[in-house]
């Protein structure tokens, strides 16, 4: 039963471009969504969240949208950049009695080409 | 310096074995967790622990026993390892435990042949 869905495994864009990575979920009682970037043999980093108080949120050259309503958020990257490329996962959570329990989705594999 | 660090990174053994992962983390934070990413790249959880108590222990079968001698550490023992437990673990740890951003180890990779 996967609650969080990346549909797409790759995606492939080109410098200087925007990059949109899609994420839907399935559990309306989610509160806080992440995206974590991971380079091979290295573990999740994170990179940007959104609370879902809120509809956006920008850090630099990532900005995370959320519909709630769609149940669904996007993370933008503009421009995208080679060093961008990497695996993005989307994650989510609810707060109270799951402490903590991240649903990750699949992942969707970006590379940007110069 | 590293965040959060386990060891080993890589781990190959044979069938029927008994291995473990060891986690450390020192940003301070009270809550840890181990996750699984298998074949198909699902992360997965399967234990959290707060202030060395047991949060979340996810479907994962009793060979599996996590241990917690202290908040900074969480290590992973794993008995008579099988086939199917070949995988990458993951260990993270987050502030306080609930709704917030977690930060996650460079991963072991598990090999059982």
């Amino acid at each position: 039963d996967q609650q969080v869905k990346q549909n797409s495994p790759s995606l492939s864009v080109q410098e200087g471009r925007i990059s949109i990575l899609n994420c839907d979920y399935t559990n309306s009682m989610f509160d806080y969504f992440l995206w974590y970037k991971k380079y091979p043999a290295e573990g999740p980093t994170f990179l940007i969240s959104i609370s879902s108080i809120k509809d956006k949120n920008e850090d630099g050259r990532f900005t995370v949208f959320l519909n709630k309503s769609a149940k669904h958020l996007s993370l933008h990257i503009v421009p995208s950049q080679p060093g961008d490329s990497a695996v993005y996962f989307c994650a989510a959570t609810r707060g109270g009695s799951t402490l903590g329990r991240l649903y990750f989705g699949r992942g969707t594999q970006l590379t940007v080409w110069p | 310096d590293t965040a959060v660090s386990q060891t080993p990174k890589y781990l190959v053994t044979q069938m029927g074995n008994d291995k473990s992962i060891k986690c450390e983390q020192n940003l301070g934070h009270d809550t840890m967790y181990w996750y699984k990413q298998d074949s198909k790249k699902f992360l997965k959880i399967m234990f959290s622990y707060n202030n060395k108590e047991l949060i979340i222990n996810e479907t994962v079968p009793n060979r599996f026993s996590p241990k917690s001698p202290d908040k900074a550490h969480l290590n992973l023992h794993i008995n008579s390892l099988e086939l199917g437990d070949s995988a990458v673990y993951f260990c993270a740890s987050s502030p306080h435990g609930s709704g917030e951003t977690q930060y996650f180890g460079p991963g072991t990779r598990l090999l059982v042949l």
